[in-house]
């Protein structure tokens, strides 16, 4: 079974931190995925990544980066961390076609 | 424009009895796949059904099934004999075959059985 492990359920940071959001997945997937969830809005992508080293903006990237250094672990970057970054957010990873395998979540809150 | 659109932020359902969520999707791709996810109030999603774009007939999974309509454009999820561990947030969302394995989400349903 897959498993994609984020490394915090929780976090709370303040305004201007630098933020590392990390996620971990166990079963080779090549494309992993960072989404944000907020009320009314649904999930946004962020950022994704087909393969090591590559990434692709997705609908709402700014104020975020990422980076994919092995196969296995995808991590979202707040570089300065502002009140309205506070969110849900879901990592998440598929190979090809399959229906997206997602982490627990991590809810932050910047303060 | 919307790509995804769940016109219902809620739905209520006695246990026992079916219901429909709705979602409408919005694309040019002739190749797309829509899903459903359910997250439960611990914040899981939950991976619940898939219908492609070519496929001939509505998928089902269980007591899901899923009401294609293509020239629509409509692709709702029903669950039929709605049973108290079924209350939870449900997403509809869609990934064109044209790009990368990106999904588009809608912006929920939240769904409530009551006993």
């Amino acid at each position: 079974d897959v498993k994609v492990t984020q490394s915090s359920r929780y976090l709370v940071k303040r305004t201007g931190e630098k933020v590392f959001l990390e996620c971990v997945q166990d079963m080779d997937h090549e494309n992993m995925f960072w989404y944000r969830q907020d009320p009314g809005l649904g999930l946004r992508l962020i950022y994704f990544s087909y393969d090591v080293k590559m990434k692709e903006k997705g609908d709402i990237p700014e104020g975020y980066s990422v980076s994919r250094e092995k196969k296995e672990r995808f991590s979202l970057i707040l570089e300065s961390a502002s009140t309205n970054q506070t969110s849900m957010y879901l990592c998440a990873s598929t190979l090809n076609n399959s229906p997206l395998h997602f982490g627990n979540g991590t809810r932050l809150t910047v303060t | 424009a919307q790509k995804i659109t769940q016109t219902q932020p809620g739905m209520f359902v006695q246990e026992k009895e079916a219901v429909t969520l709705d979602c409408t999707y919005d694309t040019s791709d002739p190749s797309y796949g829509l899903f459903w996810y359910k997250q439960p109030s611990s914040g899981e999603m939950i991976f619940l059904i898939y219908q492609g774009s070519y496929d001939q007939q509505n998928a089902t999974e269980g007591r899901y099934s899923l009401n294609f309509q293509k020239a629509r454009k409509s692709a709702n999820l029903v669950i039929s004999a709605s049973q108290l561990g079924d209350s939870a947030m449900y997403f509809c969302a869609m990934r064109e075959d044209s790009g990368y394995s990106t999904l588009t989400f809608g912006k929920g349903t939240m769904l409530l059985v009551s006993p």
